[in-house]
């Protein structure tokens, strides 16, 4: 089956800091990936994705790397702001399929000044 | 710039209650999806709609019920509310070969007294 398993939180970094949510995915055949975050009192957005092996999804100064030898997905981050304080959802899209997402538990992230 | 909408931001209903939520796209999407989201538990899939009328049932579809009249209409309906449905619900919408990206509303945060 098809399922995501994420980096417990909560994260609290200071500002500045680096950051890296892990994300390890099952699932059959080539699935694609996603990185999903949600600010306070919003819904989801999409933050950034991959749709095959070694693919690199970029967006905001975030990374992601489809890294299909470890079935992984980590998100990072070079230097975070206090703006990026959110909950990060890592999901993952099946081959197959009427586009269904499948989503970690997420991961809650509080930069501080 | 793309928007869902969903009905309520808040709602507050009594057991047994009949409940109606409702979401309303603007980008002629085909695909729309209903899920709850708990903490520790991430996003899980109530129901999914790829055409008007047509309806599939997600990983916990029991308590709910779907209706799409209207392509851009997506209701949810809880026939009698009960305590372990307070939540927060949140609507999405894509296009048919969407690739797992996922337009979200912000959300109905629904409690069952």
């Amino acid at each position: 089956g098809n399922s995501v398993t994420q980096m417990e939180g909560p994260v609290t970094l200071s500002e500045e800091a680096f950051l890296t949510i892990n994300c390890t995915y099952t699932a059959t055949g080539y699935p694609s990936l996603f990185w999903y975050v949600q600010y306070p009192g919003e819904g989801l957005q999409l933050l950034l994705k991959a749709t095959k092996a070694d693919d690199k999804g970029s967006n905001k100064g975030f990374e992601a790397t489809y890294r299909k030898e470890t079935t992984s997905f980590h998100l990072e981050k070079g230097s975070v702001q206090v703006s990026d304080s959110a909950v990060y959802f890592c999901a993952l899209s099946a081959q197959t399929g009427a586009n269904n997402l499948f989503f970690g538990t997420g991961t809650r992230l509080t930069v501080i000044p | 710039d793309v928007k869902v909408t969903q009905s309520s931001r808040y709602l507050v209903k009594r057991t047994g209650e009949k409940v109606f939520l409702e979401c309303v796209q603007d980008m002629d999407h085909e695909n729309m999806f209903w899920y709850r989201q708990d903490p520790g538990l991430g996003l899980r899939l109530i129901y999914f709609s790829y055409d008007v009328k047509m309806k599939e049932k997600g990983d916990i579809p029991e308590g709910y019920s779907v209706s799409r009249e209207k392509k851009e209409r997506f209701s949810l309906i809880l026939e009698s509310a009960s305590t372990n449905q307070t939540s927060m619900y949140l609507c999405a919408s894509s296009l048919l070969q969407g690739k797992g990206v996922q337009f979200f509303g912000p959300g109905t945060r629904l409690t069952v007294l």
